[in-house]
């Protein structure tokens, strides 16, 4: 399907464990972001792409890893999930040249740490 | 610190009537203003957008107005539809920089 899709949509994992959330978009657009969203904060940006291989961190990035080796994929990795990294993840897309343009996002995926 | 702050996290409004949404910011580098529309379980999709040259911008139903001395800027729907009810989040963003997001602001537009 064209657009951007995230899966899984709902996780529960235990803390301390290894778990990664998968992004894919079928637009080519250059930029792609995390996000996650929590009561009384909003969309916090995690990590963001600007192209395949270049990464940077976004607002909250501690305890996440990312990684763009092709152009759709953007994953997200909870390397030791913590119990404050329950939330609802939002991957987003953008076909400009920058940071500060119109983002369209994925459906989200709801990640329970127990 | 929240930079981009939506005071009321709920609206109700009755169908035909207008919903007005606000949103303050403490960034006066911000000169870049986005307003998202989410319902449940899906992602936000893009409403409206205004650049810090315009005081207002209009797309049918949807307008937002911008008060730059004031550091505000507010969401108006007319007429309100029951299709409206959602979560409305408007984010800011400085010179080319990542954006910041509300909390946002649940609208229940009553038939």
């Amino acid at each position: 399907d064209a657009g951007i899709t995230q899966s899984p949509r709902y996780k529960i994992t235990e803390t301390g464990r290894q778990v990664t959330l998968m992004c894919h978009q079928t637009w080519s657009h250059s930029y792609m972001f995390w996000y996650r969203q929590d009561l009384g904060h909003g969309l916090r940006l995690i990590y963001y792409s600007a192209a395949a291989d270049i990464t940077d961190k976004g607002e909250v990035p501690d305890g996440y890893v990312v990684s763009r080796s092709k152009t759709e994929n953007f994953p997200l990795t909870l390397e030791s999930a913590t119990r404050s990294q329950t939330s609802v993840y939002f991957c987003a897309s953008s076909g400009a040249r920058g940071l500060d343009y119109e983002q369209y996002f994925g459906p989200g995926t709801r990640l329970t740490v127990t | 610190d929240q930079q981009v702050k939506q005071n009321s996290p709920s609206l109700s409004v009755q169908e035909g009537r207008i919903s007005i949404l606000n949103c303050d910011y403490t960034n006066s580098m911000f000169d870049y203003f986005l307003w998202y529309k989410k319902y449940p379980a899906e992602g936000p999709t893009f409403l409206i957008s205004i650049s810090s040259i315009k005081d207002k911008n209009e797309d049918g139903r949807f307008t937002v107005f911008l008060n730059k001395s004031a550091k505000h800027l507010s969401l108006h729907i007319v007429p309100s539809q029951p299709g409206d009810s959602a979560v409305y989040f408007c984010a800011a963003s400085a010179a080319g920089n990542q954006f910041y997001f509300g909390t946002g602001t649940s609208l229940t537009v009553i038939p």
